[in-house]
């Protein structure tokens, strides 16, 4: 049974960092790209960033592009998603999903809530 | 890159069809047969219910069905049921090499 587990969201300042860590299990990790995806309260989804199965090529949407770094440790089995220069509208709950082609999100965890705030 | 377009409600009664719209652009929807459609329950992760377009995942029920036509897809429900209420999402894999969602749609069965 595919299974992924986020951990690390919590509250940070503006301006501030944090890393988020997805594990993997029930699937070759490293055959699969994986995503991240987020949803502030009461919005939409928006589609972060992709990463492919060696970890070799990234994808960011312009929203984070310099700020967020998207890795994966096969080793481990496990996604981490790398967020500095933290604003307020980044607020919301970040999905990890294993992927299906280059960025699509299949299969999706329960989220992790990040909160910035001062 | 800008949302997809869904209606941001629809509702019918149980035993009867709906269908939620999903247009993009010739830079997302109308380049590939890459369009996902995914479920949303409040408080739970977003479950996949159709993807490239039209292919139903294993355990996924065959009320749920997908098509494209240009620049814009449809999600089809038949047989609505009390479960199908929920927000619905449409996706799509963009020329970017990205992929962007679409604005929402809730779903209310009477």
């Amino acid at each position: 049974e595919v299974q992924v587990l986020e951990s690390g969201g919590g509250l940070v300042q503006p301006g501030g960092s944090l890393r988020l860590a997805c594990a993997a299990s029930g699937f070759t990790f490293s055959a699969d790209t994986m995503t991240w995806v987020r949803q502030a309260p009461g919005k939409g989804l928006e589609w972060v960033s992709a990463i492919s199965g060696s970890g070799g090529t990234t994808y960011y949407a312009d929203s984070v592009k310099g700020r967020f770094t998207i890795s994966r440790d096969n080793s481990k089995n496990t996604l981490y998603l790398q967020m500095d220069g933290l604003r307020a509208e980044d607020t919301a709950v970040y999905y990890c999903a294993k992927g299906r082609g280059l960025v699509t999100p299949d299969y999706w965890g329960q989220g992790t809530l990040v909160i910035v705030s001062s | 890159q800008s949302a997809l377009t869904q209606p941001a409600s629809v509702s019918g009664s149980p035993g009867q069809s709906i269908t939620i719209s999903c247009t993009g652009t010739s830079s997302d929807v109308g380049a590939y047969n890459y369009v996902s459609w995914y479920q949303q329950h409040p408080a739970k992760a977003p479950k996949v219910v159709i993807y490239d377009v039209s292919t139903r995942p294993s355990g996924v029920s065959n009320r749920f069905s997908g098509s494209k036509s240009g620049n814009t897809a449809s999600l089809t429900i038949s047989g609505l049921q009390a479960e199908d209420e929920a927000d619905y999402y449409c996706s799509s894999y963009t020329t970017s090499s990205t992929e962007v969602f679409g604005t929402g749609t809730k779903v209310t069965v009477l």
